[in-house]
């Protein structure tokens, strides 16, 4: 595709539930990446793929996180049990092989209740 | 481990204001540094890059320059406008470690310029 897209842009989730978000990167890179914005926080990193190395996922917050990149290509992002401070927009990136440049998705707003 | 701090904002100037927006890192090995930048409503995107200490990255009039010795690197525009009003996130990546790290941000930093 022309950019980075993910789904959906919004969610509002009771708390306790789970969560699949969904992120389709550009086409040809072979990285991938999700991070969390929190209000009035930087970005904090979550999860990268290379390729078919095993993901770095040094970032996950908790077991409840995790995500899977199916065929090298679309990325799920699953938080189960969902809890209030889950509530944030989760950002996904991708990029060419080992290049610095990355190009963001527009987010997925996340809302626990 | 590796960190950036930069100035927490909002950062609030007139049309065709000097802007600086500081930044300064903590890495091993030798880093190469971003500002990324996000527009109301849109993603990040890649504002400038320095890779190597005493490079300049420049791009839509912004410039940063890699300072090993003071471990910054400064975000300056001559005259800003108001459509440079977003959030200005510094980054960082670190090679020499075991694998290929991700980029690690500050925390932004909002730029209101007001006509």
């Amino acid at each position: 595709g022309a950019g980075v897209s993910q789904s959906p842009s919004n969610k509002v989730t009771e708390k306790g539930k789970d969560v699949e978000l969904r992120c389709d990167p550009i086409s040809g890179h072979t990285a991938l990446y999700w991070y969390r914005q929190s209000l009035g926080q930087g970005l904090e990193f979550l999860i990268y793929f290379q390729g078919n190395s095993a993901p770095d996922k040094s970032g996950l917050p908790s077991d409840r996180f995790s995500a899977e990149r199916t065929g090298g290509s679309v990325s799920t992002l699953t938080i189960q049990r969902t809890q209030q401070e889950d509530s944030a927009v989760y950002l996904c990136a991708s990029s060419l092989p080992y290049n610095e440049k990355l190009f963001f998705g527009s987010g997925t707003q996340l809302s626990v209740l | 481990g590796n960190s950036v701090t930069q100035m927490e904002g909002p950062v609030t100037l007139s049309e065709e204001a000097f802007l600086t927006i500081n930044c300064t890192y903590t890495a091993t090995g030798y880093p190469s540094l971003f500002w990324y930048v996000q527009y109301p409503g849109e993603g990040l995107q890649l504002l400038l890059k320095a890779t190597k200490a005493d490079d300049k990255g420049s791009n839509k009039g912004f410039e940063a320059t890699y300072r090993k010795e003071t471990t910054s690197f400064h975000l300056e525009k001559g005259s800003v406008q108001v459509s440079d009003s977003a959030v200005y996130f510094c980054a960082l990546i670190a090679f020499g470690d075991t694998g290929r790290r991700a980029l690690t941000f500050g925390s932004g930093t909002r730029l209101q310029v007001q006509p």
